[in-house]
Parts: structure tokens; sequence; C-alpha cells
């Protein structure tokens, strides 16, 4: 347990639907990213919260794609009309300080048919 | 544009070797951070280095930074077959806080 929990582990949907992945990290993170993950790559960034505040969003990040973090707490990543170039595992990481390290939790996978 | 390569991407080795991953970045940084992925996991985090000069161990595992050359490596002292897995560095650039990733370094350690 990484103290990051993201739900759900695994979803298959299919090409054109919506989807919407949940983040709930611990308290402590008052920062929260979003990194997308696909075979045999590293993580691509895809957006920053400070808190509630949606701070930096990656050009990745197309007008499909939004993001929530309300009162600071859990997050939402919502996928519309989702394409199959969405499959990728989707990580939550969340974080205290600039100082310490960022604690990923164990992702959704999408796969997109 | 800001780059972090990392070599090799692939090693296969046999148990009780020794070998070291490097991890070249193109921006500057006092931020270098590496993790270790088992397949269809997550990220596991195992070292933060925050400063030039910084070194920091865990059993087999030795990571260091040298900020001036931009280059951080990943040393494996007596690998194990348990350390099989495949190995990011990222760097955090000094103007944000977004992190850029190497493509990994998948290592097989043969018993």
């Amino acid at each position: 347990d990484t103290g990051v929990s993201q739900d759900p582990r695994h979803k298959i949907t299919k090409r054109g639907q919506n989807v919407t992945f949940r983040c709930d990290p611990i308290s402590e993170h008052n920062r929260l990213y979003w990194y997308r993950q696909t075979l045999g790559q590293g993580p691509e960034f895809l957006t920053y919260f400070q808190n509630e505040a949606q701070l930096e969003k990656s050009r990745l990040l197309s007008d499909r794609f939004s993001a929530e973090r309300p009162k600071g707490s859990f997050s939402t990543l919502e996928i519309q009309r989702t394409e199959q170039g969405d499959s990728a595992m989707y990580l939550c990481a969340g974080r205290t300080e600039p100082n310490y390290g960022y604690t990923f939790g164990s992702g959704t996978r999408l796969t997109v048919v | 544009e800001l780059k972090v390569e990392q070599n090799p991407l692939f090693l296969s080795m046999q148990e009780g070797k020794n070998y070291t991953i490097y991890c070249n970045y193109s921006t500057t940084s006092d931020r270098l951070y590496w993790y270790r992925q088992d397949p269809g996991k997550s990220l596991e985090s195992l070292f933060v280095l925050l400063s030039n000069g910084a070194v920091k161990q865990e059993g087999r595992l030795m990571a260091s930074l040298d900020t001036k050359a931009r280059l951080s490596t990943l040393h494996i002292t007596a690998a194990v077959h348990d350390l099989s897995a495949t190995y990011f560095c990222a760097v955090e650039p000094d103007s944000n806080y977004q992190l850029i990733w190497g493509a990994g370094t998948k290592l097989i350690i043969k018993p």
C-alpha cells in the first residue's frame, strides 16, 4: 500500500465512450499529479494540482481530457470520446513538499477496444 | 527540448556481477529520482537525489548525482535475481514541478 489509491485498477471501454478515473492521495499530499504511461515507455506528465488549483496542464492533454480536485482531496480524470490511442496506464502521484519524492498509486490500466 | 537519456535500455547479467546504469539529462536541475517498476505494476521510489554530489545507498543499489555533468548513475553490486525490473530515472527541471522521465532500463538478472 503506497498511500495513494486509484480506482478502478482496470477499465475496458469501447471507442467513443467516456471514462472517469479516481485518485485518493493521503491527506498530507497537497500536490497531486497525473501521468500516462504506454508500454515500454517512461511516464508522461499530464497535469498537476496544488490543493484544489490545477496549476499545470501538458499539451498532451487534449480537450477530451479533464481533471478536477475538488476541495483539494481526491482527484478525478475524465476522458471523453475515448480513442484507441488513449489505451495506457494512468498513474496518479501525491507529494507533500518539493524536497520529498513522489508517491505513485497502483495505476488504472485503460484499454480502448 | 528537455531530454533524459538512460543507458543501456536493456541489460542482461548474471547474479553476483556489478553493473552501472547511466542517466544523462539536458536541463538544469538539482533534483533527480530513481524508480523501479515490475511488469504490470506501478512505480516504486528508490532514491531522491537533491544536490550535487549526493550519494545514496540501499542494499545492493547505490545512486549518485553530478549536476555539473548532468549525470546520475545507479550502481548495482553483486546482483541478485530479485533486482530484475525496469529502472527509470526522472528529472525535475528547475523551472517547474513536473518530472521528465528516461525511457527506462530493463534489467534481467539470471540465476
